[in-house]
């Protein structure tokens, strides 16, 4: 069975850091694009970025809201992702979510989409 | 980046309805675009992927059309269970962006 559990989440200051930690199991996670979507309370959901597998380049992507401020890094050796976030402010409050994908290939295409999501953890920003 | 707008943005309907929520993208996106379910409290899950694809394990009551800029999600025959929030999103590029999500409750 697939299981993604986020942990590290928490209330944290405005300026302030903190490390979110995904462990993965059920699935070849060293061979599996990870992402982190997050979802403001009452909102909509949000992607904020991506680390492709070792064997496609491991390189990361990021949104624009958090590109510069937030890492995205991942240790396949324990089937783990991380998402290092600094300077938070409070636009950052929200559940963050650890997503696997997965691709299907048609017609020379591949068609990419988040197939797992763990529970979600709550980061609160708030002085 | 690119802007996906769904219609409605809830709507309300009964038990055995058919329901059909849309998805427009502010470019086209060919097929890449995906269809999730949310329920308050909970991680979304995927019904649809390639615009048409049915997530396995899931109801043969959910279906998706479309290619291009337009693309719908429809419900035949709505049970309890679906009244939820459904978003799409596109796959298209980076970044991957999500509709603002169609809320659908009980009449």
């Amino acid at each position: 069975e697939v299981q993604l559990v986020e942990s590290g989440g928490g209330l944290v200051k405005p300026g302030g850091s903190l490390r979110l930690s995904c462990a993965a199991s059920g699935f070849g996670f060293s061979g599996t694009w990870m992402s982190w979507v997050r979802q403001a309370p009452g909102k909509g959901l949000e992607w904020i970025g991506r680390i492709k597998s070792k064997t496609a380049g491991g390189t990361t992507d990021y949104a624009a809201p958090v590109k510069g401020r937030f890492t995205i890094s991942r240790d396949d050796s324990k089937d783990t992702l991380y998402l290092q976030m600094n300077s938070l402010t409070t636009e950052d409050t929200a559940v963050y979510y650890c997503t696997a994908e997965s691709s299907y290939y048609s017609g020379g295409a591949s068609y990419i989409y988040f197939a797992y999501w763990g529970p979600g953890t709550l980061v609160t920003v708030s002085s | 980046d690119i802007q996906m707008t769904q219609s409605p943005s809830s709507l309300s309907a009964s038990v055995g309805d058919r329901v059909t929520i849309t998805c427009r993208a502010s470019q086209s996106i060919s097929s890449y675009l995906n269809w999730y379910q949310q329920k308050p409290g909970k991680a979304p899950k995927v019904l649809i992927y390639a615009a048409s694809s049915l997530q396995s394990g899931v109801p043969s009551r959910f279906s998706g059309s479309g290619s291009g800029t337009d693309f719908t999600l429809t419900i035949n025959s709505l049970q309890p269970e679906d009244f939820a929030t459904y978003y799409c999103q596109q796959s298209y590029n980076t970044p991957l962006t999500f509709g603002g999500g169609a809320k659908v409750e009980i009449k």
